[in-house]
């Protein structure tokens, strides 16, 4: 099992670029969750997706910011025009339908992150 | 809107000592409280996780404890060693679903040799 795969881990724009950032949940996993993360910061919840739906969208900024996970192929976090303050890094996590049932070890599975710097 | 306090924010102890890191959530309709464990540059990884139903969970040198009338959760790391040096991350779902979590601000754990 190759847990959760983001890319790419590092990514530099400049400002008012797109950036867009890819997400492969684990397999069996049919939840995805985004966070970003600001330096020495805690880890802010922005949209929750299933397949070809979005559940929860309530961290994202109104503007600039969409998400999407279609039938085939990873999840994508985008974001249109960036500017200085969206560098942060961003956790892609995924999760069963029902994360904490079962054994130790069945709730949200973190990727390594994307790392992005705006400049 | 639901909130995650965690407290302290920076930790240090001993090598071989004790550390506690507390945490308050406000929905009354969580049910899940996992730990994560993020060291510098790396992925968030789950630790050790309780459900309501359960007051405390112990596994090797870890345990967490919840408190459902005071919304209270914590994280016990017993025999401290320099490898638990990291940021520890609570959290708790939200609206009785499982699936959205809220994370706590972190603490910053050194364990000194």
């Amino acid at each position: 099992n190759a847990g959760v795969m983001q890319n790419p881990r590092h990514l530099v724009r400049r400002r008012g670029q797109e950036a867009r950032l890819r997400c492969s949940p684990m397999k069996g996993h049919s939840h995805v969750y985004w966070y970003r993360q600001l330096p020495e910061e805690g880890l802010k919840f922005m949209v929750y997706l299933q397949k070809e739906n979005i559940i929860d969208e309530s961290g994202m900024p109104k503007e600039r910011f969409s998400a999407e996970f279609p039938k085939e192929g990873p999840s994508i976090l985008r974001i249109q025009q960036v500017v200085r303050g969206d560098s942060a890094a961003y956790f892609c996590a995924s999760s069963p339908p029902v994360p904490g049932m079962g054994r130790t070890g069945a709730g949200y599975t973190f990727g390594s992150g994307t790392r992005l710097t705006v400049v | 809107g639901e909130n995650v306090e965690q407290h302290p924010s920076t930790l240090s102890v001993q090598e071989g000592d004790s550390a506690v890191i507390k945490c308050t959530y406000s929905d009354s309709a969580s049910n899940y409280f996992p730990w994560y464990k993020q060291e510098l540059g790396k992925r968030p990884q789950l630790i050790i996780d309780i459900r309501s139903n359960v007051g405390e969970k112990k596994d090797q040198r870890i345990a967490v404890t919840l408190n459902k009338t005071a919304k209270h959760f914590s994280l016990h790391i017993t025999e401290t060693q320099p490898e638990d040096s990291a940021v520890y991350f609570c959290a708790a779902s939200i609206g009785g679903a499982t699936n959205k979590l809220i994370f706590g601000t972190g603490t910053l754990l050194a364990v000194q040799p």
